[in-house]
């Protein structure tokens, strides 16, 4: 069974102040790792796909990177507007067919950003 | 570009009433997925299409029906209502196995 666990589950940090959520997960062959940040009231909105171990994608102030066990969402310098909810999910090779498309989801990191 | 349209954003039913959440996406995805999403559980997979005329059951699809019979549309039915079905519900479509999942605004269900 795939498992994502997100940690911490809530983080306050000062607007400057950088920091890394952590999304650990285990998979039997991982097809991908998405992230996504969901604001109050609204879906969730994609940020990354990553797929291999040593991968890293950057986005303004957000950098994900990728390791055989888990993945890191770093903030540099984050601002009030970052404060949301970021989800972690994983894709699993194990799945044929239809089931090939399933995402297992983390239960996330709120984050909030005070000025 | 709408993306994925869901509607309504907010209802109210009485146990043991049956609804149609509906989905609809502009995008000719052929991945269509119902979530439903719970505090303190995350999102939970209820079911999910590859396309017209096929469906499959997620990790948690007791209670509900879904159907396909066109690309754009994926609507969800409640058969009978009952408190536990209580959440916010969301709809999402991806281009391939290997896209990202597109997420609507969701439905805020409450069931009383």
């Amino acid at each position: 069974e795939d498992q994502v666990t997100q940690s911490p589950e809530a983080l306050r940090l000062q607007e400057g102040e950088s920091s890394s959520l952590n999304c650990s997960y285990t998979v039997s062959g991982l097809r991908g790792l998405f992230w996504y940040r969901q604001d109050p009231g609204k879906g969730p909105e994609f940020l990354f796909t990553l797929y291999s171990a040593g991968e890293e994608k950057e986005k303004e102030r957000l950098k994900a990177t990728l390791t055989k066990k888990e993945s890191f969402l770093h903030i540099t310098a984050p601002k009030p507007e970052d404060s949301a909810t970021y989800l972690c999910a994983v894709q699993a090779m194990w799945r044929s067919g239809a089931g090939s498309y399933q995402l297992t989801f983390g239960k996330g990191t709120k984050l909030s950003v005070i000025p | 570009n709408a993306g994925v349209t869901q509607t309504p954003k907010f209802q109210v039913l009485k146990t043991g009433q049956s609804m149609t959440l509906q989905c609809a996406q502009d995008m000719n995805h052929e991945y269509m997925s119902w979530y439903r999403q719970d505090p303190g559980m995350g999102l939970r997979l209820i079911h999910y299409s590859v396309g017209a005329g096929i469906t499959d059951q997620g990790e948690v699809p007791n209670g509900y029906n879904v159907s396909r019979s066109t690309t754009e549309d994926f609507p969800l039915r409640l058969l009978s209502a009952a408190p536990s079905q209580t959440s916010v519900y969301f709809c999402a479509s991806r281009t391939g196995a290997n896209s990202p999942l597109h997420f609507g605004n969701g439905t805020r269900l409450t069931v009383t």
